[in-house]
């Protein structure tokens, strides 16, 4: 089982909608938890990070923690075309460092 | 403040030979982590460095090695190159103090023939 699992999509919406990215994980050990974006051919680039159980808001990005469920979410709000790209959550455990394999987003004009 | 580079670009290797990568963390990080990304996979951690101590490995053979010096810049050292290690190597420092947030540099695309 992979430590941390996400749809590798494609997920596609229309410009001016919400996306929803969503992710597990398996250890309940882990103690924090991160979203990249990463455009293709770049490194992944850090959105946000979040530790306690509930929402983190910043600008249009929302990320939402569950460690009942194990499950982590990215809600993007008002889709922009230039937020086509993979989305990769990873997970932190103790000095170890989880990522999933990445959701492919499109944002359709 | 300049953000996190790494040296070289690209570079191509035989199999058997040995390679270094080099990373230079960004301005007041003083932990770095090593990452190996194949094509249309999520980065693997290969291991974390801080105050010139490996304090985190994931699960990579021993020819898998590093480094971090005083001014906190890295290396990654790869020994008796497979063809499975073609792979985009990434660096990632974070800063002091803080939870781990992981900056990544543009990462060395490594290709073994």
């Amino acid at each position: 089982q992979k430590e941390v699992e996400q749809n590798s999509g494609p997920l596609s919406v229309p410009e001016g909608a919400i996306a929803s990215l969503n992710c597990t994980y398996s250890d309940r050990g882990s103690q924090s938890f991160f979203w990249y974006r990463q455009y293709s051919g770049k490194s992944p680039e850090l959105i946000m990070s979040i530790y306690s159980n509930g929402d983190k808001e910043d600008g249009r990005f929302t990320a939402q923690l569950n460690k009942a469920s194990q499950y982590v979410s990215l809600l993007i709000r008002d889709s922009q075309p230039s937020d086509s790209a993979t989305y990769l959550c990873a997970a932190r455990t103790g000095n170890q460092f989880y990522f999933g394999t990445g959701t492919s987003l499109t944002v359709i004009p | 403040e300049t953000g996190v580079t790494q040296s070289p670009t690209h570079l191509i290797k035989t199999r058997g030979q040995q390679v270094t990568l080099r990373c230079s963390s960004q301005s007041g990080h003083n932990t770095v982590s090593w990452y190996q990304q194949a094509l249309g996979q999520g980065p693997q951690f290969i291991f974390q460095y801080y105050r010139e101590e490996e304090n985190g490995r994931g699960n990579f053979p021993p020819r898998f090695s590093g480094l971090q010096f005083p001014n906190y810049s890295s290396e990654l050292n790869v020994n008796a190159l497979e063809l499975d290690d073609s792979a985009l190597y990434l660096c990632a420092s974070s800063p002091a103090g803080t939870a781990y947030e992981q900056y990544f540099g543009p990462g060395t695309r490594l290709t073994v023939t």
